[in-house]
């Protein structure tokens, strides 16, 4: 079985700086995807980006970034530039892309705080 | 269009009532799950289903139970429902076990 781990209950960054929230996992499988998930008071879970373990080209949309190290079992989320729309509680999770219909094993989550 | 929907988006109810959360998507996905979110945000899955197996996390009460009519659709049956129940409840479907699109989310209350 594998475990996610988010070992930031809580973060806190300025509005317009840099951020970066941590996730490592463990799994004995070498192909899988990784993700993150954004959830906003409204509750709604909204993908944020998305790593396939196969590529070593770490994965960027806009603002969102990761640091995916599979060595290390490491995938870190970068956001730039943070914006007040970015407060939410981000969730990393992991998926095995082998047979089967296996859910997502997430993180429990960090709670992201931006100061105006 | 709403890609992923669940109804009620509130459900309060007494112990011991059976009640159901239903769900649709119209992605044309393949797969589709229940999640439970707990009131420490702790996101576990419930249940996968595609049109050839359904798994089950060994974890889940016999009390629930998913039920497919088609392939956009998976609802959950809850019976004799308990005060632990009280959770938010999401569904979420994919293709070739990409990512995954939620719905709303259903925050059931037992009193």
């Amino acid at each position: 079985a594998q475990t996610v781990t988010q070992s930031q209950p809580e973060m806190s960054v300025q509005e317009a700086e840099t951020v970066t929230l941590s996730c490592t996992y463990d799994t004995s499988e070498s192909d899988y995807y990784l993700f993150w998930y954004k959830q906003p008071p409204s509750r709604q879970m909204i993908l944020v980006i998305r790593q396939e373990a196969y590529k070593q080209q770490n994965a960027t949309e806009n603002r969102f970034s990761v640091n995916f190290q599979k060595a290390a079992k490491s995938f870190s989320l970068k956001i730039s530039d943070s914006q007040l729309g970015d407060a939410a509680m981000y969730f990393c999770a992991f998926l095995y892309s082998g047979g089967g219909a296996d859910g997502l094993t997430f993180g429990k989550g960090t709670h992201l705080i931006i100061q105006p | 269009d709403t890609a992923v929907s669940q109804t009620p988006k509130y459900l309060v109810t007494q112990m011991g009532n059976d009640k159901s959360i239903k769900c649709e998507q119209n992605l044309g996905h393949d797969t589709m799950y229940w999640y439970k979110q707990d009131s420490k945000k702790f996101l576990k899955i419930m249940f996968s289903y595609n049109n050839k197996e359904l798994i089950i996390n060994e974890t889940v009460p016999n009390r629930f139970s998913p039920k497919s009519p088609d392939k956009a659709h998976l609802n959950l049956h809850i019976n004799s429902l308990e005060l632990g129940d009280s959770a938010v409840y999401f569904c979420a479907s994919s293709h070739a076990r990409r990512e995954q699109f939620f719905g709303p989310g259903t925050r059931l209350t037992v009193l």
